[in-house]
């Protein structure tokens, strides 16, 4: 079974639908991200959190909100999907390695489409 | 703030060339540099970290403070090593949050 799963892996929506996207992890980080990847515009930062109480705005957060439910569980939602957020999204957890590098660990990633 | 620049979209080179990967960042304080890769249908996954001072497939990093880079290395490219490759750093001023550079295509013709 994978460490961190994100469902669904794909999705079709129209403009202005409610689209949640899910991660759930079993490798016992806190830390917690949801990245969005565009071609020619590599990976960008949504939100992230450190810990169940803990949620911090990213780079690109507007028109996104999350929701830490435990700490294996971190949900990404479009209150109101719009066709420029038709991207692959990333969800991550991270842990400091023996060597003290805060190293991601990625899903498999979640296609959303807005028509 | 942090940056991590990747100047080229798209590399391509034949079987047995040597490769390099551009990366330059900018960051004030004591960075941490990763190259991340993602294989064709597979997941993002770290291919090495500067703080080992590794070789995994053949690849090599040097963190080069002085120019502010973290190029990407292999003498000889494999097919297999065809696949999507970022830069990405963090550091205690962020929180140790990793920043992405836009990615390079890297191409190796047999």
């Amino acid at each position: 079974d994978a460490d961190v799963t994100q469902t669904p892996r794909n999705r079709i929506t129209k403009t202005g639908k409610r689209i949640m996207l899910e991660c759930s992890q079993t490798k016992g980080h806190d830390r917690m991200y949801w990245y969005r990847q565009d071609p020619g515009l590599g990976l960008r930062l949504i939100y992230y959190s450190f810990d169940v109480k803990d949620i911090n705005k990213g780079e690109i957060s507007d028109g996104y909100s999350v929701s830490r439910q435990a700490q294996a569980k971190f949900s990404l939602s479009l209150e109101s999907a719009i066709p420029n957020q038709t991207a692959l999204y990333f969800c991550a957890t991270s842990d400091f390695d023996n060597s003290g590098a805060n190293v991601l660990t990625f899903g498999a990633g979640s296609r959303l489409t807005v028509l | 703030a942090q940056r991590v620049t990747q100047p080229e979209k798209l590399l391509s080179v034949f079987k047995g060339a040597p490769v390099e990967l551009k990366c330059n960042y900018s960051y004030s304080g004591s960075p941490e540099l990763f190259w991340y890769v993602q294989y064709s249908r597979q997941r993002l996954q770290l291919l090495l970290r500067h703080i080992s001072r590794e070789s995994i497939k053949g690849f090599t990093a040097d963190l080069n403070k002085g120019e502010t880079s973290f190029h990407l290395k292999k003498p000889f490219a494999q097919e297999e090593d065809s696949a999507m490759y970022y830069c990405a750093l963090s550091g205690q001023g962020g929180s140790y949050i990793p920043t992405f550079g836009r990615g390079t295509s890297l191409i190796v013709h047999p």
